[in-house]
């Protein structure tokens, strides 16, 4: 069965470094979206991406933030400058939108995310 | 209460009893989903229900929805130990965003 997958499952980096997230949706899907859950917190909204646009992003989402699809197959987290508030979990997740947006979102397994 | 809580946030149970999982929401929704949580790993989908549908079922999994009452809940019938996960609901109200809820810890013992 298809999934989603990303890379790393663990990063370690200092604070004010840049990380990027990657992940590769499940091929055919049109919407791709990024989660993250502090530990021990609720699943949060960061932003969601259509026809190579930002189509919806939380407040979370500053201009730290940036996302891309630079190919046919990866879609990337970008965060700038990292601080210590940025730990969490990064998931990764996608959907068909054969049905509009009203579909499964089916998620990756997640990059943990320490900044030190 | 924020959109998406569960209760009760923490189920303890036997092998083989059945879990009851409950959520409420406060927007109104196109859809809902539940998910599967194994500690510190990825989301797994187990259901969505339509805002225009009132019940579902998929294998040992029954879901309710009362869009009236802007509330649903998930049944596990007949639990089994690798049941064990904490499980969130997730709305869905015609944004691109899914709202979590803030889970319920199952934890089932053999």
């Amino acid at each position: 069965e298809p999934e989603v997958t990303q890379t790393p499952s663990h990063q370690v980096t200092q604070m004010g470094q840049e990380v990027i997230l990657r992940c590769v949706p499940i091929s055919n899907h049109l919407y791709f979206y990024w989660y993250r859950q502090i530990l021990g917190q609720k699943v949060e909204f960061l932003v969601s991406f259509y026809n190579n646009e930002i189509s919806e992003k939380s407040e979370i989402f500053d201009d730290q933030f940036s996302v891309e699809r630079p190919d046919g197959s990866n879609f990337t987290l970008k965060i700038r400058s990292t601080k210590l508030e940025d730990s969490a979990m990064y998931f990764c997740a996608s959907n068909s939108g054969t049905s509009g947006r009203a579909e499964t979102q089916y998620f990756g397994p997640g990059t943990r995310l320490l900044v030190l | 209460s924020q959109q998406g809580e569960e209760d009760p946030q923490a189920l303890s149970i036997q092998e083989g009893e059945n879990a009851t999982m409950n959520c409420s929401y406060k927007t109104s929704i196109n859809n809902l989903q539940w998910y599967r949580q194994n500690s510190g790993r990825g989301l797994v989908h187990l259901i969505l229900i339509r805002s225009n549908e009132r019940e579902k079922h998929s294998g040992r999994l029954r879901v309710t929805l009362d869009t009236s009452k802007k509330s649903s809940s998930l049944l596990i019938t007949a639990s089994r130990a690798a049941d064990t996960a904490s499980y969130f609901c997730a709305t869905d109200s015609n944004t691109d965003k899914l709202i979590f809820g803030t889970g319920t810890r199952l934890q089932v013992f053999p």
